[in-house]
């Protein structure tokens, strides 16, 4: 299984993004899905995914106003859609999977650099 | 929400060194920990889950420790391609928070 992530892009502060990771190898279904964001030179930071025990989406309640993920189950698709830019969300998202143990993302896209500027 | 705080930040050793890396997670996360390596400009690679359990592929000299609130990942002798910042998570209870990462650079 592969995650294949969109490209980069700049954005003006109070506008929104949307990245996509495609899933290949395996369906969009059988698998749980995250998001994991990485700002310059700053750690890693969760911001939300599928539960696969319970079979809902949830979201660090930091990002819980502005983030919205969907899915394409005809192409295998995820999106990540975050509003309301600001400098501070210029970073790095990533997809990841939890694939062998729940919790634990063994599985990552390349990443999609956000650039949040005036 | 879970703080996980790692030490050193910054760790210089050279290749042979026996090098380990702490971790402490604000409450107790059982074992419900993993470590992560990553190179610039790469995604995160998991190395180790449920504290001591070694992901499949990679290397022996790699190992994790720990319970409750205090970790260790130690990698027995530093090889050349492990020079990388190391990253802890927990995955005990949501959100699912790292630590702030550790960089092992050449002494």
């Amino acid at each position: 299984v592969h995650l294949i992530q969109s490209g980069a892009e700049v954005k003006k502060p109070g506008a929104s993004v949307t990245v996509s990771c495609k899933v290949t190898g395996y369906t969009l279904t059988e698998v749980s899905l995250h998001w994991v964001r990485q700002a310059p030179t700053k750690g890693l930071e969760w911001m939300g995914g599928l539960d696969a025990d319970e079979g809902e989406t949830v979201y660090a309640q930091k990002f819980q106003d502005r983030v919205t993920t969907s899915e394409d189950t005809s192409t295998d698709t995820a999106y990540m859609h975050l509003s309301s830019l600001r400098s501070e969300d210029t970073a790095v998202y990533y997809c990841a999977l939890n694939w062998g143990v729940p919790g634990v993302f063994d599985i990552w896209g390349q990443g999609t650099t956000v650039t949040v500027s005036s | 929400d879970i703080q996980m705080t790692q030490s050193p930040s910054t760790l210089s050793a050279s290749v042979g060194d026996r090098v380990t890396i702490t971790c402490r997670a604000s409450q107790s996360i059982s074992n419900w920990l993993a470590w992560y390596q990553q190179k610039p400009g790469k995604a995160p690679k998991v190395l180790i889950y449920r504290a001591s359990s070694l992901e499949s592929g990679v290397p022996s000299r790699f190992s994790g420790g720990g319970s409750g609130t205090e970790f260790t990942l130690t990698i027995s002798s530093l090889q050349p391609d492990d020079f990388a910042t190391y990253s802890c998570q927990q995955y005990n209870s949501y959100p699912w928070t790292f630590g702030q990462g550790t960089k092992v650079d050449i002494k």
